[in-house]
């Protein structure tokens, strides 16, 4: 099963407004990235935070770790039409095992 | 900087053939890695090769194998192709492993009829 797990699947907002994907983990992580995706191409990476992290951020994102909830959102802000694509997760379990597991995605559409 | 580039961008198939895929990291860039994309499943990783070694392996079977060159060039393979192999695959590079920032290519689209 995926470690991680992005809620929603689906968000359709207008340009202007932010837009708020959420990613829940099982493991204990060392680290949590999210990427973006645009239409069945290669993802792009967006922001790591580490375990021991709370919050990061870089331009319009912004990215939370709750390591108690085991669980990260992303946060965008001020949304524009080229934001339109696919958001995921990638968590690298603590513990030893180097193997990054990517949630299912959220998919952002942003109407002009 | 180039990007990491993968070759070929499709490929069509039939079941029972086998398949290499090529990619070249960036330059400077000793880990690999190998993804496999599909709407049932999202992305999984395959492995990762790290200066000519393999680092890490996801959970395919045997069929799926890949190397890398000295050159931090690498190849996937896949043989005896079944239906369900239809994937995007992606391959990825990084300075340090997979645990760091990963730079994608724009992957390969393999159709297996």
């Amino acid at each position: 099963s995926q470690q991680g797990e992005e809620d929603p699947q689906a968000l359709s907002i207008q340009e202007g407004e932010n837009a708020t994907m959420n990613c829940s983990y099982k493991t204990s992580i060392n680290n949590l990235q999210w990427y973006r995706q645009n239409s069945g191409r290669g993802l792009v990476h967006l922001i790591l935070i580490r375990s021991n992290e709370r919050e990061k951020h870089s331009g319009r994102l912004r990215v939370t770790l709750d390591t108690s909830k085991k669980s990260s959102s992303l946060l965008i802000t001020a949304s524009r039409a080229a934001d339109t694509a696919s958001y995921f997760c990638a968590t690298h379990a603590s513990g030893g095992s180097y193997i990054p597991t990517f949630g299912r995605g959220t998919s952002l559409i942003v109407h002009p | 900087k180039a990007g990491v580039t993968q070759t070929p961008r499709y490929l069509i198939k039939t079941r029972g053939q086998q398949v290499t895929l090529s990619c070249s990291p960036i330059s400077g860039h000793r880990s690999v890695s190998w993804y496999q994309q599909t709407p049932g499943q999202g992305l999984q990783f395959l492995f990762e090769y790290f200066s000519e070694t393999q680092r890490n392996k996801g959970n395919f079977p045997g069929r799926f194998s890949g190397r890398q060159f000295s050159n931090s060039r690498s190849e996937m393979n896949v043989s005896t192709l079944e239906l369900g192999d239809s994937a995007l695959y992606l391959c990825a590079s990084s300075l340090a492993g997979v645990s760091n920032e990963q730079f994608f290519g724009p992957g390969t689209r393999l159709t297996v009829l």
